[in-house]
């Protein structure tokens, strides 16, 4: 699997749009940029993939770059509850597992 | 999206001692993992646990510490065995869901191990 770097903490206010960046330079053409996060105490949560196109669901926003070398993930309207590690990770399942980073730790301040 | 109950959810352990993790899955999946997540570390990949067959561990770990057990599709033990301090950590059973025709992992809830 590709590595990928993240900021290792971020702040944001709270109502406000958290934009967490990404870079996985080395990411492979046939492996996705998936984003998990973890609350404190608690397994890591799938939040959003995607390939090459950008995606978005309930949760969020990934945006990914043309030549797929980083992306960024939005949380539109950052909540108290969104406080949480954010892990960024380029991976192509084939039966192979997941390998986690270090992630950021977005803090979203009152 | 499945469910996985992870038990126990916490323990307190001596020394020397052993101590068996349960993950129960609602629906059956081929995939399933046990993570370790050391105090303010990020999670590390113990090893694959495969039904049928041995489990597949990553490098730094090995059968006689961490034994697993995968008896049928819907269940999996994690043994932390011969304990030490350095094992407490918090153990994170994982199983893979492709229901929504793609992957993506779920976790269970762990277990915070503490070794005294």
């Amino acid at each position: 699997d590709a590595k990928t770097t993240q900021p290792t903490s971020m702040d944001c206010a709270e109502g406000r749009a958290a934009n967490l960046p990404c870079n996985h330079s080395t990411i492979s053409g046939n492996e996705y940029v998936y984003w998990y996060r973890q609350i404190h105490s608690q397994g890591p949560q799938y939040i959003i993939h995607g390939l090459k196109n950008n995606e978005t669901n309930e949760m969020a926003s990934l945006i990914i770059t043309e030549d797929r070398k980083s992306s960024t993930l939005i949380l539109p309207h950052a909540t108290l509850r969104d406080t949480a590690v954010y892990y960024c990770i380029a991976w192509y399942s084939g039966n192979t597992p997941l390998v986690f980073g270090k992630g950021t730790r977005l803090s979203v301040i009152a | 999206s499945a469910v996985i109950s992870q038990k126990p959810s916490r323990d307190i352990c001596q020394r020397g001692t052993s101590l068996t993790i349960q993950c129960q899955v609602d629906s059956q999946v081929t995939m399933m993992f046990w993570y370790r997540q050391q105090p303010g570390q990020s999670l590390t990949l113990i090893a694959t646990a495969n039904q049928g067959s041995e489990a597949t561990y990553e490098s730094g770990f090995v059968i006689d510490k961490f034994p697993i057990s995968r008896p049928n599709l819907t269940f999996s033990t994690l043994t932390v065995s011969n304990m030490s301090p350095e094992d407490s950590s918090i153990y994170l059973c994982s199983v893979e869901d492709r229901s929504k025709g793609y992957e993506k992992l779920f976790f269970g809830s762990g277990t915070q191990l503490s070794v005294l």
